[in-house]
């Protein structure tokens, strides 16, 4: 069964420093690969997704992530962190086929930036 | 225009009462999805409609009754919820093939007195 793993639940990083969330999934073939940003009570906003090509793919506010196939990882970074960006972080994979069309969530990591 | 809209943006109501939830997108999307999402978890499927029909449902009790009326819209009717049914329940679209990801509304709060 395809599962997603964020191992660390809860991350703390001074403003400024270098941010890496962790992603790895398990998956019959190369899913499609997102994350997604939550904060508090808020919708989820995706901030970048990989299907195909250049293994290092950027999004919005700064962020960035890297296909590792031989890793199954798809780990999220931030070269410098800013305060607006404490907030809930969720990997997510779906099916490239069409049989069940839906997400599969990692349990998430709560991000806390130290001034 | 990537928006996804839902109203309200929170809901008490009584294990008694009847309500709905709604949600709108005008993406062009033609699948779209209703999560449920407790504190600190990641969101938890519920329902996805394909092209305005039921494809997947997760066993989720009848007291939650999803609708499609058209392919911008997608309702939720709640009736006789328990206290456990509090939650944020978060609506979302995609196209067909999820290669582009889901886009995802702000969601209700619904409490359950």
């Amino acid at each position: 069964a395809q599962s997603v793993t964020q191992p660390d639940i809860h991350i703390t990083v001074s403003e400024g420093a270098s941010l890496e969330l962790r992603c790895n999934y398990s998956y019959g073939a190369t899913p499609y690969l997102f994350w997604y940003v939550q904060s508090p009570g808020q919708g989820l906003q995706l901030l970048l997704k990989y299907f195909s090509g250049d293994t290092l793919v950027q999004g919005i506010k700064g962020f960035e992530a890297e296909f590792k196939r031989s890793q199954s990882s798809f780990n999220l970074r931030k070269p410098s962190v800013h305060w607006s960006d404490a907030a809930e972080y969720f990997c997510a994979v779906a099916p490239r086929d069409t049989g069940r069309r839906a997400l599969t969530f990692g349990s998430g990591t709560r991000l806390q930036v130290q001034p | 225009d990537t928006e996804v809209t839902q109203t309200p943006k929170h809901l008490v109501m009584g294990m008694t009462n009847k309500k709905s939830l709604k949600c709108e997108q005008h993406m062009g999307h033609r699948a779209m999805y209703w999560y449920k999402q407790k504190a600190k978890k990641p969101p938890e499927l519920m329902f996805v409609y394909s092209y305005e029909k039921l494809s997947i449902n997760e066993s989720v009790p009848s007291r939650f009754s999803p609708e499609c009326p058209n392919s911008s819209l997608l309702n939720l009717h709640l009736h006789a919820l328990q206290p456990e049914d509090s939650a944020l329940y978060l609506c979302a679209s995609s196209q067909e093939s999820l290669h582009s990801g889901q886009y995802f509304g702000p969601g209700t709060r619904l409490t359950v007195t």
